[in-house]
C-alpha cells in the first residue's frame, strides 16, 4: 500500500458533463501530479502542484483543472467531457520536486464517458 | 527530454531471472533512470532508480553501462505475481521545475508456469 487513496474507484459520465476527482496524499507529501492512462497506454501527465500551487503542465486543454488543500488532499476537475476523456486517472504523491523524490501512486478512478 | 525504447512484452518461466533493457541514448547529465511496475487496474509502483553502475534492492537490480545509455532492469527467479507492466523512465526536474514522470508503452511481462 501506498497510502495514496482516490475516490471514486468508478465513475460514468455522458458527454458535455463535468467530473471531480480526488486524492488523499501521503501525510507530508507536500507534491501532487496527476496522469491520465488511456486503455493500453503508459500513464501521461496532465499536471503537478506543489504546496498548492500548480508546479508543470503536460499537453492537456484547460478544462482540466486542478486544486490541492493544505491537508494532502487534492482534485482533478473536467469541465466538458468527451469520449476520449475516458480512461483511468491516476494521482501520485511525492515528498517534493526533486527528481529522486519518489512519487507514490494512487490506484486510480477509472473514468467511463458516454 | 530522452526518450526511452523497451521491448513491448516479453515471457518467462517461473523461477527464472528476468532481463528487461532499456534504450536512452539521449540521456542527459543530470537524468536519472527509474523503473516503474504496474499491475492491472492499480498505479504504478516504483521499483528501483539509479545513476550509474549497479543498483540493487529487495525486489531488483538496475544495471547501467558506464555511457548510460541504456539500463537493464533484472528481476531475480520471478514468480506468476511478477507478471505485469514495468516502465523505464529518465528524467531530470525539466525547465518547469516540476518532477513529472514520462511514461511509454513498457514492457509487458508475462511469467508462465
Amino acid at each position: 500500500e501506498t497510502g495514496v487513496t482516490q475516490s471514486p474507484t468508478h465513475l460514468i459520465k455522458t458527454r458535455g458533463q463535468q467530473v471531480t476527482l480526488r486524492c488523499s496524499s501521503q501525510s507530508g507529501h507536500n507534491t501532487v501530479s496527476w496522469y491520465q492512462q488511456a486503455l493500453g497506454q503508459g500513464p501521461q501527465f496532465i499536471f503537478q502542484y506543489y504546496r498548492e500551487e500548480e508546479n508543470g503542465r503536460g499537453n492537456f486543454p484547460p478544462r482540466f483543472s486542478g486544486l490541492q488543500f493544505p491537508n494532502y488532499s487534492s482534485e482533478l476537475n473536467v469541465n466538458a467531457l468527451e469520449l476520449d476523456d475516458s480512461a483511468l486517472y491516476l494521482c501520485a504523491s511525492s515528498l517534493a520536486v526533486a527528481s529522486t523524490d519518489t512519487q507514490y501512486f494512487g490506484p486510480g478512478t477509472r473514468l467511463t464517458v458516454l | 527530454l530522452a526518450k526511452t525504447t523497451q521491448p513491448i512484452s516479453m515471457d518467462s518461466y517461473e523461477g527464472q531471472e528476468v532481463n528487461i533493457t532499456c534504450s536512452h541514448n539521449n540521456i542527459a547529465t543530470n537524468d536519472y533512470i527509474t523503473w516503474y511496475q504496474q499491475f492491472p487496474s492499480q498505479g504504478p509502483r516504483f521499483i528501483i532508480q539509479g545513476y550509474k553502475t549497479k543498483v540493487t534492492n529487495e525486489v531488483a537490480s538496475l544495471f547501467i553501462p558506464a555511457d548510460r545509455k541504456s539500463s537493464t532492469l533484472s528481476l531475480p527467479r520471478v514468480s506468476l505475481s511478477d507478471t505485469a507492466v514495468y516502465y523505464c523512465l529518465v528524467g531530470d526536474i525539466g525547465q518547469t521545475g516540476a518532477n513529472n514522470l514520462f511514461f511509454g508503452t513498457g514492457t509487458r511481462l508475462t511469467v508462465i508456469p
